[in-house]
């Protein structure tokens, strides 16, 4: 059975600070790694997308892959209260695999004005 | 269409009726999922499909719970006797692939039952 794991939170951070959100996940073959953002309510959207070591940038978003580690993270720059939502880190499958995506059961950001 | 379509965005059913639920995908996507979730809970797995097969039907809660997809497009999710512990928002998605490519979401639909 195929895991992600994230801490559920609620994680505050102030307002212009950095968020740092965390995500393990147990299939070591997995290719493909996504951050999805879900406000209350509201259907979850994707905001990033990762597929090999290192770092992606995207504006005030960098998701940080180490797949030795089988760890992937989001950072947020210069949060913003809109910025406060649930934070969901999915997991594509194996290479060459069919299976669908494993979401994590997600990590609670608040920014403190 | 430009996105995941879900019909309707609201039902509400009287406990024992049945329901179905629609999921239009993205045009040209060949993978589509069924997600509940239940207020304030992760999503919870249901069924992937791959075209119109479902090679992972693990999540289905029970046998009251169905679902098919015709002509590699729009999908139906349909409960049977539904029970009060079936209400939930439950969103679609759908991906170019599902080879670990992105999925998209629909606005979900929020199912009461009564």
């Amino acid at each position: 059975q195929k895991e992600v794991e994230q801490n559920s939170g609620p994680l505050s951070v102030p307002e212009g600070a950095i968020a740092s959100l965390n995500c393990t996940y147990s299939d070591r073959g997995s290719q493909s790694f996504f951050w999805y953002r879900q406000y209350s309510g509201k259907s979850p959207e994707l905001i990033m997308s990762i597929y090999s070591n290192g770092d992606k940038e995207d504006g005030r978003f960098t998701a940080q892959l180490n797949k030795a580690s089988q760890y992937v993270s989001l950072l947020i720059r210069d949060s913003q209260p809109s910025d406060s939502a649930t934070y969901l880190c999915a997991v594509g499958p194996s290479g060459g695999g069919a299976d669908g995506l494993t979401f994590g059961k997600g990590t609670h950001l608040i920014i403190q004005p | 269409g430009a996105g995941v379509s879900q019909s309707p965005s609201n039902k509400v059913t009287e406990k024992g009726k049945d329901v179905e639920l629609r999921c239009d995908p993205i045009s040209g996507h060949t993978a589509l999922y069924w997600y509940r979730q239940s207020l304030g809970q992760g999503l919870e797995f249901l069924i992937y499909f791959q075209g119109n097969s479902a090679p992972d039907k693990s999540g289905l809660p029970s046998d009251r719970f169905s679902a098919e997809r015709t002509g590699g497009s729009v999908s139906t999710l349909t409960i049977q006797r539904t029970q009060q512990e079936d209400s939930a928002v439950y969103l679609c998605a759908s991906s170019l692939t599902g080879l670990g490519t992105e999925a998209f979401f629909g606005q979900g639909t929020r199912l009461t039952v009564v």
